[in-house]
């Protein structure tokens, strides 16, 4: 069964901190890792595709890694305004489709 | 911008109520989706059309009944529900349904049952 597990649940940081979040799969043949933002009450924002092991991917304070086994968001300088929970999501052939398995997400509140 | 637009954005509802969902996205994509969310939870897939046909239900009941008019018109029908089904919404959209496609999600459309 495939398994996705963020971590950690919660972070918290000062503006200028720079940190980042995990996100640890259990897949056979990843066939994509999708990194999303959600802010309350919204719906989930669209960062990030990586398709295989060595790939990275860059949007502003934001750059995304990816290993056979994680994955892992790093996030430079935040400012206030990156506060929000961060989803990461896998597509493998044991789902239909591109269907996404989402891991449980990282809060993530940035101090001024 | 989100370009998958949900309406209402808030709707309270009664037990015995009638109400819909509604969702649009103009980007030409054809698989289009409904998600639920419970606070602190991710997305958990509900409904999946692809060329306007479901191609797959996750085995959710019968009060919740989606209709795809058109290709870029997707609804989710309520009739009875129940407080627990209290949820934010969304509607999503990809290219295809194939591997690698993105699914973009829309705003969510906040439901409270009472």
């Amino acid at each position: 069964e495939d398994q996705v597990t963020q971590s950690p649940e919660a972070l918290r940081l000062q503006e200028g901190e720079s940190s980042s979040l995990n996100c640890s799969y259990t897949v056979s043949g990843l066939r994509g890792l999708f990194w999303y933002r959600q802010d309350p009450g919204k719906g989930p924002e669209f960062l990030f595709t990586l398709y295989s092991a060595g790939e990275e991917k860059e949007k502003e304070r934001l750059k995304a890694t990816l290993t056979k086994k994680e994955s892992f968001l790093h996030i430079t300088a935040p400012k206030p305004e990156d506060s929000a929970t961060y989803l990461c999501a896998v597509q493998a052939p044991s789902n239909a489709g591109n269907m996404l398995t989402f891991g449980g997400g990282t809060r993530l509140m940035v101090k001024p | 911008d989100t370009e998958v637009t949900q309406t209402p954005k808030h709707l309270v509802m009664g037990m015995t109520n009638k109400k819909s969902l509604k969702c649009e996205q103009h980007m030409g994509h054809r698989a289009m989706y409904w998600y639920k969310q419970k606070a602190k939870k991710p997305p958990e897939l509900m409904f999946v059309y692809s060329y306007e046909k479901l191609s797959i239900n996750e085995s959710v009941p019968s009060r919740f009944s989606p209709e795809c008019p058109n290709s870029s018109l997707l609804n989710l029908h309520l009739h009875a529900l129940q407080p627990e089904d209290s949820a934010l919404y969304l509607c999503a959209s990809s290219l295809g349904q194939g591997y690698g496609n993105t699914i973009y999600f829309g705003e969510g459309s906040w439901l409270t049952v009472v």
